[in-house]
């Protein structure tokens, strides 16, 4: 089993939809949660920190389950420039160590006019 | 931008070969994390360097090893290539160890024949 999960994809949606996705992680010590952004041939971006009660930046919403071990990200009223690859971010790192970064291996989401 | 710069942007490589990728962290920015990113994969983490010293490693065997100067620039040398190492290499720089305060340079893009 993968140590950080993600549905493939790809997601395609009309825009303005409202669309979601799920990531598992397989380690219940895991401290820190985020969602990145990959556009085609570019470099991730950060889109958002997960916290535990979970967290809104304008459209976008993430959401952290410990006891099922899944971060949720849901996007709503899509626009195309939200088409992208999301990946998932599980990390165990205190301040001082950075030994244990996973990245999941990203879900595709297209969105159509 | 993240002002985040990685050199060269593309490279071709033989089997056997050895390469050295470079990364220009961001002002202000003393830590340096690299990782590998073959296609359709999320990126996986190689390693940390912190204050010129290495602060955490992934899964990558010996052959992979780095140095980080004193201007907090990074290099990532890989010897004896192998066909699978093709991949994009990305670096990310952050203020600190921390994971969430990374951000990615472009990335070098390694062909290997």
């Amino acid at each position: 089993r993968k140590e950080v999960e993600q549905d493939p994809g790809p997601f395609n949606v009309p825009e303005g939809a409202t669309v979601a996705f799920n990531c598992t992680y397989s380690n219940s010590a895991s401290q820190s949660f985020f969602w990145y952004r990959q556009d085609c041939r570019k470099e991730p971006k950060l889109l958002m920190s997960v916290y535990s009660s979970g967290n809104e930046d304008g459209r976008f919403t993430a959401q952290l389950n410990r006891a099922s071990q899944y971060i949720s990200l849901l996007i709503r009223d899509s626009k195309l420039s939200d088409s992208a690859t999301y990946l998932c971010v599980v990390t165990d790192t205190g301040y001082s160590s950075a030994s244990k970064i996973i990245f999941g291996s990203g879900t595709r989401l297209s969105i159509r006019p | 931008e993240t002002g985040v710069t990685q050199s060269p942007t593309h490279l071709i490589k033989t089997r056997g070969q050895q390469v050295t990728l470079r990364c220009s962290s961001q002002s202000g920015h003393n830590t340096v994390s690299w990782y590998q990113q073959a296609l359709g994969q999320g990126p996986q983490f190689i390693f940390q360097y912190y204050r010129e010293e290495e602060n955490g490693r992934g899964n990558f065997p010996p052959r992979f090893s780095g140095l980080q100067f004193p201007n907090y620039s990074s290099e990532l040398n890989v010897n004896a290539l192998e066909l699978d190492d093709s991949a994009l290499y990305l670096c990310a720089s952050s203020s600190g160890p921390a994971f969430e305060t990374q951000y990615f340079g472009p990335g070098t893009r390694l062909l290997v024949l």
